[in-house]
C-alpha cells in the first residue's frame, strides 16, 4: 500500500509539445505529492509539490494534476525543451511518516 | 541557505573490501538524513534514515549500515563490498519542523563501482 505507480517508463516528445507523466498511489494517508528532476549523474533536485487540498498547481512550464477520488497525479510540462531531457520521479509522503516513498521514473527525452 | 556535501565522488572498490561514504549538512539543523541507492537506470531505494544523533532506521537489510554521529553528519558503511553493492548513493535531508511539507534535498550523489 505504500507503492506508487508511475508511468511511462520513457517517453519521446518534441520541442514544443506536451509531456504528460502519471502516478497513481493506493495508500489514501499520502498527504503530500513532489515531483523530483534528475540529470544523469546529479542528484534528484525538487521540482515541484502539491497537497491533495489543491487540484491543480503550476509553476511556469509545470504543472501538476492531482485528482484525490482516483488517486492519481500527473505532471505536465508545457512547451517542451530539449534542456528538460531528464528522468523525472514522483513521490508521496504522510505527516506520520518520515521518507517518501517514490515511483519508479520516467526518462524523458525531447527531441529538437 | 542549506547545503549538502557528499564525498567521494565517485570510488573504485574490489569485492570484499570496507566502505565509507560520508554526507554532511550546512544550514539547518537537527535535520532527518537519509542514505539511498540508484542502480543504473533504476529508481531510488531507501536504504537508512535518521531522526537524529545515534538514531538510525533501516529500510533493507543488507551488508551495509549507517551512523549518525553528529547532527549534521551522515555515514554509510559496509565491511565487505559485494558486486551488487554497485551503485549511485544519495544522501538526503528533509526539514523537521511542524507544519512544514516534508521537503526532501538531495545530494551530488557519490558513484560506487565494485569490481
Amino acid at each position: 500500500q505504500q507503492q506508487v505507480k508511475q508511468s511511462p517508463q520513457s517517453l519521446i516528445v518534441q520541442k514544443g509539445g506536451i509531456s504528460i507523466i502519471n502516478c497513481a498511489y493506493e495508500n489514501t494517508a499520502f498527504d503530500y505529492f513532489p515531483w523530483y528532476q534528475q540529470f544523469p549523474g546529479k542528484g534528484p533536485a525538487l521540482l515541484i509539490a502539491i497537497r491533495p487540498d489543491v487540484s491543480e498547481k503550476k509553476e511556469g512550464r509545470f504543472t501538476i494534476s492531482f485528482n484525490k477520488s482516483a488517486k492519481q497525479f500527473s505532471l505536465h510540462i508545457m512547451d517542451s525543451q530539449p534542456g528538460d531531457s531528464a528522468t523525472y520521479f514522483c513521490a508521496a509522503s504522510t505527516a506520520g511518516r518520515r521518507a517518501l516513498t517514490f515511483g519508479s521514473g520516467t526518462r524523458l527525452q525531447v527531441q529538437p | 541557505s542549506q547545503t549538502i556535501h557528499q564525498w567521494p565522488a565517485t570510488l573504485v572498490q574490489p569485492v570484499g573490501s570496507p566502505l565509507s561514504l560520508e554526507c554532511t549538512v550546512e544550514g539547518t539543523s537537527n535535520p532527518n538524513l537519509y542514505w539511498y541507492r540508484q542502480a543504473a537506470g533504476r529508481g531510488l531505494q531507501l536504504l537508512f534514515y535518521s531522526v537524529g544523533i545515534g538514531q538510525i532506521s533501516s529500510e533493507v537489510p543488507q551488508n551495509l549500515s549507517a551512523s549518525r554521529p553528529q547532527d549534521r553528519q551522515f555515514i554509510l558503511s559496509s565491511k565487505k563490498l559485494l558486486l551488487s553493492d554497485s551503485g549511485f548513493y544519495l544522501c538526503a535531508w528533509m526539514v523537521r519542523t511542524s507544519g512544514s511539507y516534508n521537503e526532501q534535498f538531495f545530494g551530488p550523489g557519490t558513484r560506487l563501482t565494485v569490481l
